[in-house]
């Protein structure tokens, strides 16, 4: 079945490049997303990939996507305090109905 | 101002008394979902409606119903409500491509549900 795996935590120093990492299952996933929770706020969108393209690129933010690999990256440069986080990867496949997927979300430590 | 609202933010409820959770939205969409998450297990789709009476189950369905009178609402029910659906429930909302996948989803800000 369709399933989204991330690995729970990752902590960096200021000013390091954070990747998180995500896999999938769904191969007829068109979309795929990065959702940001801050302590205690709901689910803000930051970014997403069309299943025909690599990498997309958004000021501090990139997404790689090795379609082949079903594997999903986010790499955040120059991470900040403020990106302490919980980052959720998504897929929303085009089989099973019209479902989103997400992932258990990776929190991230920004140590100063 | 576009935003997703769900009432009530807080709620302590005992075992079996009915409740209901409201879900509005100003955007027009027509996708609207309720999901619950949980420590650990991110989140997972209780129900999600495609359009106005257009309502189907998502992962973890047991125990809720839905209804989608109008496109703006979509209301989440705990008929007889037990301690294991305590947990922190968002609604979201987005609009369709012409494929019929939805687009990016917006949140509400999440309602805090504790069953006793």
């Amino acid at each position: 079945g369709e399933d989204v795996e991330q690995s729970l935590f990752l902590s960096v120093r200021e000013g390091d490049s954070s990747v998180i990492n995500c896999t999938y299952t769904d191969s007829s996933s068109t979309y795929l997303y990065w959702y940001k929770q801050e302590p205690g706020a709901g689910l803000q969108l930051l970014t997403y990939i069309f299943s025909n393209m690599d990498m997309k690129q958004d000021q501090r933010l990139t997404v790689l996507l090795n379609k082949k690999d079903k594997h999903l990256s986010l790499r955040i440069a120059d991470t900040q305090t403020g990106d302490s986080a919980i980052y959720f990867c998504a897929e929303s496949p085009l089989t099973g109905g019209f479902k989103t997927i997400f992932g258990a979300g990776t929190r991230l430590f920004v140590k100063a | 101002e576009a935003q997703v609202t769900q009432n009530p933010r807080y709620l302590i409820t005992v075992t079996g008394k009915k409740l209901t959770v409201t879900c509005s939205q100003n955007m027009n969409h027509e996708y609207m979902s309720w999901y619950r998450q949980d420590p650990g297990l991110g989140l997972r789709q209780i129900y999600y409606s495609m359009n106005v009476e257009v309502t189907d189950k998502g992962d973890v369905p047991e125990g809720y119903k839905v209804s989608r009178k109008e496109k703006r609402n979509f209301p989440l029910i705990l008929e007889s409500p037990s301690p294991n659906q305590t947990s922190l429930y968002f609604c979201a909302s987005s609009p369709l491509y012409q494929t019929g996948q939805q687009e990016t989803q917006y949140f509400g800000p999440g309602t805090r549900l504790l069953v006793l």
